[in-house]
């Protein structure tokens, strides 16, 4: 089993702040992803990466950035939050080479932008 | 692109039987996924589908038919705490999971 940690769980910030949603892993997966949820809807991917110093955007568009400059680190920076960033964003990691994508998920982190 | 579609709400009461339906639309498949995941907490695995046929996992069990396009999930013996929203997933050419919009289920006493 994956062990895949968030922080902060909660976070409640001012319009306009600098905020960074850290993510790791101790599984050594070299696939990481973030995805955007809110409540009750479904997982929208918005970044991912395969490896070491590999980053893309997902099919949801979104203004954050995010770095993989360590196989067990893939935190998520905003730059200037706005109240539409307003979501709970997960971050999931999983194996590869497999034929079977299962993805392992954080328990996620709340933001709520003022 | 990729779109898949799972009913929003199903309700049962405790101790019977319900499947969850997912349809898709893909370029290029490697499998279907079935996620859990209760409120507040994180989608957590429960199957996986790459050949037709049924997967069966305890209570669980999971159907593919790729001709059709089509696959569920269903739940059997239904307890109070498989009260949660389930998620269909499927692997395409992207090699990624692409969800389904979920599907709220309650479970009555």
């Amino acid at each position: 089993e994956a062990d895949i940690y968030q922080t902060p769980r909660y976070l409640v910030i001012g319009t306009g702040k600098k905020i960074t949603l850290e993510c790791s892993q101790t599984m050594g997966h070299d696939k990481m992803y973030w995805y955007q949820q809110d409540p009750g809807m479904e997982l929208h991917l918005i970044h991912y990466s395969y490896g070491v110093n590999s980053t893309e955007k997902g099919d949801l568009s979104s203004e954050s950035t995010v770095s993989r400059i360590r196989t067990e680190h893939f935190p998520l920076t905003l730059e200037s939050a706005r109240p539409s960033h307003t979501s709970q964003y997960l971050c999931a990691s999983s194996e590869s080479p497999r034929l079977q994508e299962t993805q392992y998920f954080g328990p996620g982190t709340r933001l709520l932008v003022l | 692109g990729q779109s898949l579609e799972q009913p929003s709400e199903v309700t049962a009461v405790e101790g019977a039987i319900v499947q969850i339906n997912c349809t898709y639309q893909t370029s290029g498949f490697y499998g279907l996924s079935w996620y859990q995941q209760h409120d507040g907490g994180a989608p957590t695995f429960l199957s996986y589908n790459a050949l037709d046929g049924l997967e069966e996992t305890g209570r669980f069990s999971s159907f593919l038919s790729r001709s059709d396009s089509y696959g569920y999930l269903l739940l059997q013996e239904l307890q109070m705490k498989d009260s949660a929203s389930y998620f269909c997933a499927v692997s395409g050419s992207a090699r990624q999971l692409t969800f389904g919009s979920g599907t709220q289920l309650t479970v009555l006493p």
